[in-house]
């Protein structure tokens, strides 16, 4: 089965430090990956697409079929950054997709 | 555009009531989904739709229907609510092949006594 395991329940960082959060997939074929986030009372949106390979808001996430990983990366955090992130898989054959359980960043002053 | 919008947005239900949560989505988008978010365990697929008259089962099914006569419309029925039905509860839609982004609603906040 298809699985997408994102390992950090919660990550604390101070403002100004790098950020890391993990997501890793099981291999099946190319896979559709993307990163969504949620911030405090906000509806689910979608952050970063891994074809598109943009940077949003500074957060960038790079295809690791090797690792099969998809980290999202930030050098230096901001307080509004704080939020639930979500790493998730489209599965072409089924349309449908499969998020982690999510990962809390909570970026301290 | 409103987007994705759900109804109701809070909902309180006594043990063996039943409840109607209504997805709409005004993007023309062929493929719907409902997810319930729990803590630690994120997003769970409760069933989704690929298009207006099918309906498909998702990770968690057991104790809910759903029903997509129109395209815009997504309805997610609970028969008998139970306890363990106390989530959230988000509609999605998106597009087609060609964009696979996913839209949420809201969101709908509902316990189950």
């Amino acid at each position: 089965a298809q699985r997408v395991t994102q390992p950090e329940k919660l990550l604390s960082v101070f403002k100004g430090a790098p950020v890391e959060l993990k997501c890793n997939y099981s291999y099946s074929g190319s896979p559709e990956l993307f990163w969504y986030v949620q911030y405090s009372r906000q509806r689910l949106q979608l952050l970063l697409r891994h074809i598109s390979r943009e940077s949003i808001k500074g957060f960038t996430a790079d295809l690791n079929k090797g690792e099969t990983s998809f980290h999202l990366k930030k050098p230096f955090a901001q307080e509004e950054d704080s939020a639930m992130y979500y790493c998730a898989r489209f599965s072409s054959g089924t349309y449908k997709y499969i998020f982690g359980t999510g990962t809390r960043l909570k970026v301290l002053a | 555009n409103a987007g994705v919008t759900q109804t109701p947005k809070f909902r309180v239900l006594k043990t063996g009531q039943s409840m109607t949560l209504l997805c709409a989505q005004d993007m023309n988008h062929e493929y719907m989904y409902w997810y319930r978010q729990d803590p630690g365990m994120g997003l769970r697929l409760i069933h989704y739709s690929v298009g207006e008259g099918t309906t498909a089962k998702g990770e968690v099914p057991d104790g809910y229907n759903v029903s997509r006569l129109k395209k815009q419309n997504f309805l997610l029925g609970l028969e008998s609510a139970a306890p363990s039905q106390t989530s959230v509860y988000f509609c999605a839609s998106s597009w087609d092949k060609l964009s696979y982004e996913q839209y949420f609603g809201p969101g709908t906040r509902l316990t189950v006594t």
